[in-house]
């Protein structure tokens, strides 16, 4: 069984660039989430879908940040424009169980803004 | 609102000496807690969950933790450190919150097995 993987692995932009982020679930995974670490913290929630649907979006920064899961299979992050406190890894991560259950997670994506 | 405490930024260990990773939580309900552990260039690894039971939870690779009530604390432990365990460990907390789901992360420990 594939994993979670993301796309790319990093990324280095400029601050006012836009930069889109890809998650890939585990198949048959309904429930998506992002998250973030920016250096040396925590990782921090960033929202959840539910298939398609955006169930918990109460991390996302500002509005700058936009999220989509289309069909409800992948899902995108935009950051547009990219400010210099974006950078960070983006870990997404999928579970079948809403529950008690475990998230499994991506590799993550390194994001540098210069 | 939930939240983990990991009050060691590292820890350091000699291969084959047992190893402890602490992490404290608050919650209001009963928690459900988790270690992750993340090696160099590779994403976050489920090593074991608390939900309910048995307070000595047994996980991956030889991993183990115990859930503590009256102290609040869900440390991890292994009885004999191998050189290969070492990584970045994170302990999380279910929220109970609006998101339900979403997990809250501690600072993350970062531990060191020498030779």
């Amino acid at each position: 069984e594939a994993g979670v993987t993301q796309f790319p692995s990093h990324s280095v932009i400029e601050k006012g660039q836009t930069v889109t982020l890809r998650c890939d679930p585990i198949s048959g995974h309904d429930n998506l989430y992002w998250y973030r670490r920016v250096m040396g913290k925590e990782i921090k929630f960033l929202l959840h879908f539910v298939k398609e649907s955006k169930q918990d979006e109460s991390g996302m920064p500002n509005n700058r940040f936009l999220a989509e899961r289309t069909g409800g299979t992948y899902s995108t992050l935009k950051v547009q424009p990219a400010e210099l406190e974006d950078s960070g890894v983006y870990f997404c991560a999928s579970s079948q169980d809403p529950g008690g259950g475990e998230q499994y997670f991506g590799p993550g994506t390194r994001l540098t803004v210069t | 609102a939930q939240s983990v405490a990991q009050p060691e930024d590292q820890v350091n260990v000699a291969e084959g000496n047992p190893l402890t990773v602490k992490c404290t939580y608050s919650v209001s309900g009963n928690p459900y807690l988790f270690w992750y552990v993340q090696y160099p260039n590779r994403g976050l690894q489920f090593l074991l969950k608390y939900i309910t039971g048995d307070n000595l939870v047994k996980g991956s690779y030889g991993f183990e933790a115990e859930f503590n009530k009256s102290q609040t604390s869900f440390h991890l432990k292994k009885p004999s450190a191998l050189v290969s365990d070492s990584a970045l460990y994170f302990c999380a907390v279910r929220d109970w919150g609006t998101g339900f789901q979403k997990l809250v992360f501690g600072t993350g420990t970062r531990l060191l097995v020498s030779p």
